[in-house]
């Protein structure tokens, strides 16, 4: 158990839905990644969290966003979904900003049909 | 741009045998590498970590791997592999010098084991 944990475990919606995926971090934890995993694309960074405030963006599509609240806990919003967006959603903490090790959560699969 | 490289998509070795991983990285910048292991349906779990240091790492389940600067390496092994070790083993580079801190993964090994 790493001590990060998704809600929920699967999640089953159809095209054109929106979907909020959380995620609480380590107990200390201050930054929260998200990455997307696909059998296509293999694990892609989406956004980085540090301490409440967007760090860095990686491949995240325009119809995603995410916030980082004073508790620590972020959430993944992915609005007008489409079938592509079918895949595994990791969320990942890590103490610091930048050069430490991140510890992954159990993950969110989300099915779009 | 940054990338990592697992060059086998899938390996299989007999229960006993030792087990070797590849990875490299290509970027100028110097790296920090994570192995992390994913069973199906679960998440991914830390095996070792290089920062710097020692460039042989030990981790957990009996893993070593070791960093080779010159060849932008950073290979997993195994002298004994377990049924249990079947699994799907990702490396993960970050980069020393960047402004973020989100670590690149290669495309994954899948490792079956033989009984």
């Amino acid at each position: 158990d790493s001590g990060v944990t998704q809600t929920p475990k699967h999640l089953i919606t159809a095209t054109g839905q929106r979907v909020t995926l959380r995620c609480s971090p380590r107990s200390g934890d201050l930054s929260v990644y998200w990455y997307q995993q696909s059998l296509d694309q293999g694990l892609q960074f989406l956004i980085h969290y540090y301490n409440g405030e967007e760090r860095a963006k990686g491949n995240i599509l325009e119809r995603f966003s995410a916030q980082q609240f004073p508790d620590l806990h972020s959430e993944l919003n992915l609005s007008s979904l489409e079938l592509g967006d079918s895949a595994l959603y990791f969320c990942a903490s890590s103490a610091g900003l930048q050069y430490n090790e991140q510890f992954f959560g159990p993950g969110t699969r989300l099915t779009v049909l | 741009a940054q990338s990592v490289t697992q060059p086998d998509i899938h390996i299989t070795v007999s229960e006993g045998a030792s087990l070797e991983l590849r990875c490299n990285y290509s970027y100028g910048a110097t790296p920090y590498l994570f192995w992390y292991v994913q069973s199906p349906g679960q998440g991914l779990q830390l095996l070792l970590k290089y920062f710097s240091g020692d460039t042989l790492v030990q981790g957990i389940k009996g893993f070593e791997a070791e960093f080779k600067r010159s060849q932008s390496s950073f290979n997993l092994r195994k002298p004994s592999v377990h049924w249990s070790d079947a699994a799907e083993y990702f490396c993960a580079v970050g980069f020393y010098g960047g402004s973020q801190g989100n670590l690149i993964f290669g495309k994954g090994t899948k490792l079956s084991v033989k009984p």
